[in-house]
């Protein structure tokens, strides 16, 4: 029982380049979330799916996509990357009843 | 915008000492949660606290809720070196939008031994 994990653990991009960060969890979650966390900043919401074949928009959605690919995977796709997305991003999963959610261990990305 | 506020940002406590953070929020909650980030890590969920409820416990963990002044505290007591992390707050809104939780900025706890 992995919980959630996210890859890469470490990237860096060039500005204009493209990437995916992929998720996944093993705990039957319906909901899924991608924060980022930058200094100062706490954990914003970039976008969440509420249950596998929907997504929404968060706090801070420009700039990103996103694509539930099944009930266990949620990834996030940056097309022109930009200094500004230079953050830690954070998968999770839960919404149940509480709505107590589970975080990866996070992709630590610097765009230069 | 982040409905969360804690207070302190930081503290720097002695190992043994007691620990309170405390958490401000805005709108009508289901729920209030406060989560534990140690340095390079994922949050981890430490405590749940429902809207009708006004204290609860979890081993050295007390958590407050006082919803008529949209406020929340979090108390480690004989707080413990391994007690460094970052606190936050999140709150579940009253109005259930795909489970969405949102997070204060984090209370920065140092434990000196």
């Amino acid at each position: 029982n992995a919980g959630v994990t996210q890859t890469p653990k470490f990237q860096v991009l060039k500005t204009g380049q493209s990437m995916t960060l992929q998720c996944a969890q093993d705990m039957n979650h319906n909901s899924m979330y991608w924060y980022r966390q930058d200094p100062g900043m706490g954990l914003r919401l970039i976008y969440y799916s509420a249950s596998e074949g929907t997504t929404d928009k968060g706090e801070v959605p420009n700039g990103y996509n996103v694509s539930r690919l099944n009930k266990r995977e949620f990834s996030l796709r940056l097309e022109s990357a930009a200094p500004s997305q230079t953050s830690v991003y954070f998968c999770a999963s839960g919404g149940g009843q509480t709505r107590e959610q589970y975080f990866g261990p996070g992709t630590r990305l610097t765009v230069t | 915008s982040q409905q969360g506020e804690e207070d302190p940002q930081a503290l720097s406590i002695q190992e043994g000492e007691n620990a309170t953070m405390n958490c401000s929020y805005k709108t009508s909650i289901n729920n209030l949660q406060w989560y534990r980030q140690n340095s390079g890590r994922g949050l981890v969920h430490l405590i749940l606290i429902r809207s009708n409820e006004r204290e609860k416990h979890s081993g050295r963990l007390r958590v407050t809720l006082d919803t008529s002044k949209k406020s929340s505290s979090l108390l480690i007591t004989a707080s413990r070196a391994a007690d460094t992390a970052s606190y936050f707050c999140a709150t579940a809104p009253y109005y259930n939008q795909g489970g969405k939780l949102i997070f204060g900025q984090g209370t920065e706890l140092s434990v000196k031994p």
